[in-house]
């Protein structure tokens, strides 16, 4: 089945204590992408990466870092978590270039950063 | 900067037809998406307009103007099914970024 999987899916955490979200896909995607959905803000994009090795900062890359080292990877790492990032992330994947339109989100990752 | 704005919330009931506007002030995009979300879910793909005009996909219709800079999601026959966030995205030309509405909540009453 094609999917994108993140873990864990629900995180409780304390101020500055370092983590790691994983994302992987296995739909041979070429994008990947990290999200942050906030109440009455949408969702807004941390870090993307168009293949591997080549990632971009998004709107909101502020205490975020990533890496693409494998196709199918891309985690989100948390160096020093502090209560602003408690929110929703999603990961999501896509064919890329002008086809990365159509993205396929993992099932989210609940975190709160006491 | 890049923006696109959405009415926060509508309401409709069963069987009704609703349309889901979506303003933005960003140039140079592929196309327009459109996304749903149910509560606890993930977003999913609706539609994609890459051109002006009117695209069809069952009860869901999207539409795009570039010279209005402006497009909407149509939605006819309405389910108790659809009640869900919707969202439009589009897609930067030069940065590859998809940037997003600040989502519109419909709730379909029966």
């Amino acid at each position: 089945e094609a999917q994108v999987t993140q873990n864990p899916r629900y995180l409780i955490t304390v101020t500055g204590k370092k983590l790691t979200v994983t994302c992987s896909q296995n739909m041979n995607h070429e994008y990947m992408s990290w999200y942050r959905q906030d109440p009455g803000l949408g969702l807004r994009q941390i870090y993307y990466s168009m293949n591997v090795e080549v990632t971009d900062k998004g709107d909101v890359p502020e205490g975020y870092k990533v890496s693409r080292k494998e196709k199918r990877n891309f985690p989100l790492i948390l160096e020093s978590p502090s209560p602003n990032q408690t929110s929703l992330y999603f990961c999501a994947s896509s064919r890329g270039g002008d086809l990365s339109y159509e993205q396929y989100f993992g099932p989210g990752t609940r975190l709160t950063v006491t | 900067g890049q923006s696109l704005e959405q009415p926060s919330e509508v309401t409709a009931v069963e069987g009704a037809i609703v349309q889901i506007n979506c303003t933005y002030q960003t140039s140079g995009f592929y196309g327009l998406s459109w996304y749903q979300q149910h509560d606890g879910g993930a977003p999913t793909f609706l539609s994609y307009n890459a051109l002006d005009g009117l695209e069809e996909t069952g009860r869901f219709s999207s539409f795009l103007s570039r010279s209005d800079s402006y497009g909407y999601l149509l939605l006819q026959e309405l389910q108790m099914k659809d009640s869900a966030s919707y969202f439009c995205a589009v897609l930067s030309y030069n940065t590859d970024k998809l940037i997003f509405g600040t989502g519109t909540r419909l709730q379909v009453f029966p």
